[in-house]
């Protein structure tokens, strides 16, 4: 299975924008999807796609893919943002899911 | 209102059996694939197995291909993940959750609440 890999933890000042990033080979043939987990619940959905929000996702949620990095962004982050976000795609054999290990981000 | 509804989880000794069961409320269960992620205390997320909305195509992850079997039932609007030859490394929060489309392997919308599985003697 392919791999995807993160940078385990990225601060961010309260009202900046951070890029959080997930690098792999399967990313340049399949769109990666986002979730972000608060502690001690489910994950919630941000990203999928090209660049789509779910309902209800604030619009400072963004993402984008360069390559085999696939990039989520939030422009203005906010104290509730702080949480640990993971990317998402298919490996290369497209028939299997693969996460990556996950980034933990602090708002300050 | 979209709900995933979880039960199942519980302390089970290795090489024991449980199945764990995501009962799906608010959408028409039979037009979406579903799916299990499981998370080990402390550490991030696995994909266990999806199923796709008609239930004809599964896929699993190497680590619990031949010992869990997913499957799901439209009339009772429920999907079930049935664990076999459980190990200690089996131990995680599972989840269940719904595809956002008809497209197998696609992206989860909604979430299960989760349910404990810890293997142990």
């Amino acid at each position: 299975s392919s791999e995807l890999t993160q940078d385990p933890a990225v601060s961010v000042a309260l009202g900046q924008t951070v890029r959080i990033t997930c690098q792999g080979d399967s990313v340049r043939t399949h769109y990666a999807s986002w979730y972000q987990q608060r502690p001690g619940q489910a994950p919630i959905l941000v990203i999928y796609g090209k660049n789509n929000r779910p309902s209800g996702i604030p619009d400072r949620f963004s993402g984008s893919i360069s390559g085999s990095t696939a990039s989520l962004t939030i422009t203005g982050a906010q104290a509730e943002d702080e949480a640990d976000y993971y990317c998402n795609s298919r490996d290369s054999s497209g028939n299997h899911l693969v996460f990556g290990r996950g980034t933990k981000l602090t708002v300050l | 209102e979209v709900q995933l509804l979880q039960s199942g989880g519980t302390l089970v000794q290795p090489g024991g059996s449980l199945r764990l069961s995501c009962a799906a409320s608010g959408f028409t269960f039979s037009n979406y694939g579903m799916t299990w992620v499981r998370q080990a205390p402390g550490k991030g997320l696995e994909w266990v197995s999806t199923i796709s909305d008609t239930g004809g195509n599964t896929y699993y992850a190497d680590s619990v291909k031949g010992r869990f079997t997913i499957s799901r039932d439209h009339s009772r609007n429920t999907l079930y993940l049935q664990m076999n030859s459980l190990r200690a490394e089996d131990t995680a929060i599972y989840f269940c959750a719904k595809a956002y489309t008809m497209t197998d392997l696609a992206p989860f919308d909604y979430w299960g609440q989760g349910t404990l599985v810890t293997v142990s003697s």
